[in-house]
């Protein structure tokens, strides 16, 4: 059974950088086709962050980027705002209509 | 601009089934997929499924795969789930979303059910 394993929590001081990872815990990461991030502020609904591993969305801004390296994914947010505290989840897709598979979320705190 | 909006709350007795709706606009529906995913009180993501509005394909998550069906009307540019036999684990909010790209990039506002006993 494959798992992503996001941290719990992670946070960092207004204008740090952070990097949430998220860690294919059985199989390689390398046999997904592609992983996107998502971020979720309280009482919201999800929004997209990062797709195709490391593309970014129209109006996302480019402090927001993904990488992934083996059989881990990472987003990295650069000169961190006030607006980004939040719950990030990772989604990992097989391809050819197989399942989707989401991390178990990371609250980021901006301290 | 695109969007995705979603039936109302709903309150269900264990054991009950629930139909939720999520009626889309500003894309072409047929073109692309739905996704349903909910999210338990206080807890993650958990992708329940994926249906073609292209094809009427369908992709279960293994654990709902006996009492979830998702269909989809083209001619409304709607999708529909349903969830039979409800326990009071599956209290949660329900997405709906679609994936134009590689990723969910359009979601619905969701919709709470909550199931009691």
């Amino acid at each position: 059974q494959s798992a992503l394993t996001q941290p719990r929590s992670v946070s960092g001081s207004p204008g740090q950088s952070v990097t949430i990872s998220c860690t294919e815990t059985s199989s390689a990461l390398g046999g997904y086709i592609y992983v996107s991030w998502y971020q979720q502020h309280p009482g919201k609904a999800p929004k997209l962050m990062i797709y195709g591993d490391t593309k970014r969305p129209s109006g996302v801004p480019d402090r927001f980027s993904g990488s992934r390296s083996g059989n881990t994914a990472s987003l990295i947010i650069s000169g961190l705002q006030a607006e980004d505290e939040a719950d990030y989840y990772c989604c990992s897709y097989a391809g050819s209509y197989t399942s989707y598979l989401f991390g178990g979320g990371t609250k980021l705190t901006v301290l | 601009q695109a969007q995705l909006v979603q039936s109302g709350p709903e309150v269900k007795k264990s054991g009950a089934s629930v139909r939720l709706s999520c009626k889309a606009s500003g894309y072409t529906f047929s073109s692309y997929g739905i996704a349903w995913v909910r999210q338990a009180p206080g807890q993650g993501l958990e992708w329940m499924g994926w249906i073609s509005a292209h094809n009427g394909y369908t992709n279960y998550v293994q654990k709902l795969q006996d009492r979830f069906t998702m269909t989809t009307d083209t001619s409304t540019s709607t999708a529909y789930m349903e969830l039979r036999s409800l326990r009071s684990d599956d209290t949660a909010i329900y997405y709906c979303a679609t994936n134009r790209i590689d990723g969910f990039d359009l979601w619905g506002q969701g919709t709470k059910v909550t199931v009691s006993s």
